[in-house]
């Protein structure tokens, strides 16, 4: 069963283009969840969704980003106009549908790099 | 709001020996779960220990023990027989349960396993 899948591994993008971070959930996992970790710093969440609906987006800043989990393929972070505080690692993480502790399993991250 | 403190931004220990990282909390629901993640310097996020407010042993997984201390609100993370390959970040989560289970992290602690 492979893990958490996140594309790229690594992005560097000038001030004012657009990044699109991609997350694959495990197989059978119906939850995904974006964290967002600044260096130094521990992990912040930033959103949560099932599929084609957003059910908490209260850790995403209000402007320039925006998430979306479709009804067929990989859920997406997507930052426009970015600027050089955008520059963190992003990590996705998903988790079966009600297992008790619904433990996350988090994908290796995309690193941002914003010039 | 919940919050999650690790005290130890760094810890050292030598090969072979134990090791514990602390972790303490606070919330005010009355079933909540502790998770210890391990990040070494490749970046990856890999879940190591769950313990749930209502399981009646500590967790152990292998060389993972939890010292859950729910009174003191603590969950330390120890670490038997130290390895080269231990040497990571260790963050201590925990999720919100009305809030999806998105997982407020700690600050983490830096371990160094030494010859």
């Amino acid at each position: 069963n492979a893990g958490v899948m996140q594309n790229p591994r690594h992005l560097v993008r000038r001030r004012g283009q657009e990044a699109r971070l991609r997350c694959s959930p495990m197989k059978g996992h119906s939850h995904v969840y974006w964290y967002r970790q600044l260096p130094e710093e521990g992990l912040k969440f930033m959103v949560y969704l099932q599929k084609e609906n957003i059910i908490d987006e209260s850790g995403m800043p209000k402007e320039r980003f925006s998430a979306e989990f479709p009804k067929e393929g990989p859920s997406i972070l997507r930052i426009q106009q970015v600027v050089r505080g955008d520059s963190a690692a992003y990590f996705c993480a998903s988790s079966p549908p009600r297992d008790g502790r619904e433990t996350q399993y988090f994908g290796p991250g995309t690193r941002l790099l914003v010039l | 709001a919940q919050k999650i403190t690790q005290t130890q931004p760094g810890m050292f220990v030598q090969e072979k020996e134990a090791v514990t990282l602390d972790c303490t909390y606070d919330t005010s629901d009355q079933s909540y779960g502790l998770f210890w993640y391990k990040q070494p310097s490749s970046g990856e996020m890999i879940f190591l220990i769950y313990q749930g407010s209502y399981d009646e042993q500590n967790a152990t997984e292998g060389r993972y023990s939890l010292n859950f201390q729910k009174a003191r609100k603590s969950a330390n993370l120890v670490i038997s027989a130290s390895q080269l390959g231990d040497s990571a970040m260790y963050f201590c989560a925990m999720p919100h349960r009305g809030g999806g289970n998105k997982l407020t992290f700690g600050t983490g602690t830096q371990l160094k396993v030494e010859l």
